[in-house]
C-alpha cells in the first residue's frame, strides 16, 4: 500500500511553460485535494474533487486546473508557469466517511524563473 | 468562511518539558473537526490527533494532548516531555461541513537539549 504519490519531487520550469504534477492514491478514497504551501502562508487549497468527474475550487485556483477521470488519480496542470506559482505542491486524499483524516503525499518542490 | 489562527509563528522548549501550541478558530457551525499535523524537515505532513466538535472529552495521543474549548473556539495542543524528534512546523486544521480542510499559518517548534 503506497498511500499518496506524487511525481516529480523537484521540477524547475521557465515563465510561461506548462506542466502536469502527478497525484495517485490506492486507498479507494474518494476525496483528493491539491494545496500550496508558502513560507508563513500555510497550506491552501487548490482544488478539491468528492469523486471521479467532480472537482470544484478552492481558496487559490487561477493558474490551475485539474480532472478526475478516475478514482485513483488527480493531475494538476499548470497552464502558463508563472513566478508567483513557485511553491511547494501537495496532493492529499481521504475517505468520504469518518474519520475524515487527510493523507498527504510527500510534496513537490516547483520553481519558475 | 472559516479561519484558523495559530498566533505563536515560533516556539522553543526545553528537552523533557511541556509547551503547549495555541490555535484559536472562527465558525458558525455546531459540527466540525479539528487536527493537529506536523511538519518536519523531511516536509511530510503527518497528522498528529484528531478532535470531534461533538466529543466533550479531549483527544489524547500518547505525549500529544489537546486543550478543548468549544466555546471559545480554542484548541490547543500539549505535547509532554518534549523529544528531540517533536522539533517540526505543527498545523492546526479545521474541517466543516464544506469538504475543506482549512489551515492555520503554522507555529515553528524548536526543541533544546
Amino acid at each position: 500500500n503506497a498511500g499518496v504519490t506524487q511525481t516529480p519531487k523537484f521540477q524547475v520550469l521557465k515563465t510561461g511553460q506548462s506542466m502536469t504534477l502527478q497525484c495517485a492514491q490506492d486507498m479507494n478514497h474518494e476525496y483528493m485535494s491539491w494545496y500550496r504551501q508558502d513560507p508563513g502562508m500555510g497550506l491552501r487549497l487548490i482544488h478539491y474533487s468528492v469523486g471521479a468527474g467532480i472537482t470544484d475550487q478552492g481558496e487559490v485556483p487561477n493558474g490551475y486546473n485539474v480532472s478526475r477521470s478516475t478514482t485513483e488519480d488527480f493531475p494538476l496542470r499548470l497552464l502558463s508557469a508563472a513566478p508567483s506559482q513557485t511553491s511547494v505542491y501537495f496532493c492529499a486524499s481521504r475517505k468520504a466517511t469518518l474519520p475524515y483524516e487527510q493523507y498527504f503525499g510527500p510534496g513537490t518542490r516547483l520553481t519558475v524563473t | 468562511a472559516q479561519t484558523v489562527t495559530q498566533s505563536q509563528p515560533e516556539m522553543s522548549v526545553q528537552e523533557a518539558e511541556t509547551v503547549t501550541l495555541s490555535c484559536t478558530y472562527d465558525t458558525s457551525e455546531s459540527d466540525y473537526y479539528l487536527f493537529w499535523y506536523k511538519q518536519p524537515p523531511s516536509r511530510q505532513m503527518i497528522l498528529v490527533i484528531r478532535q470531534e466538535a461533538y466529543k466533550q472529552q479531549n483527544a489524547t495521543e500518547n505525549r500529544f494532548s489537546v486543550n478543548f474549548q468549544k466555546a471559545a473556539k480554542s484548541f490547543s495542543l500539549k505535547i509532554s516531555d518534549s523529544q528531540l524528534g517533536d522539533a517540526a512546523m505543527y498545523f492546526c486544521a479545521y474541517w466543516g461541513s464544506n469538504y475543506k480542510l482549512t489551515f492555520g499559518k503554522g507555529t515553528l517548534l524548536t526543541v533544546n537539549p
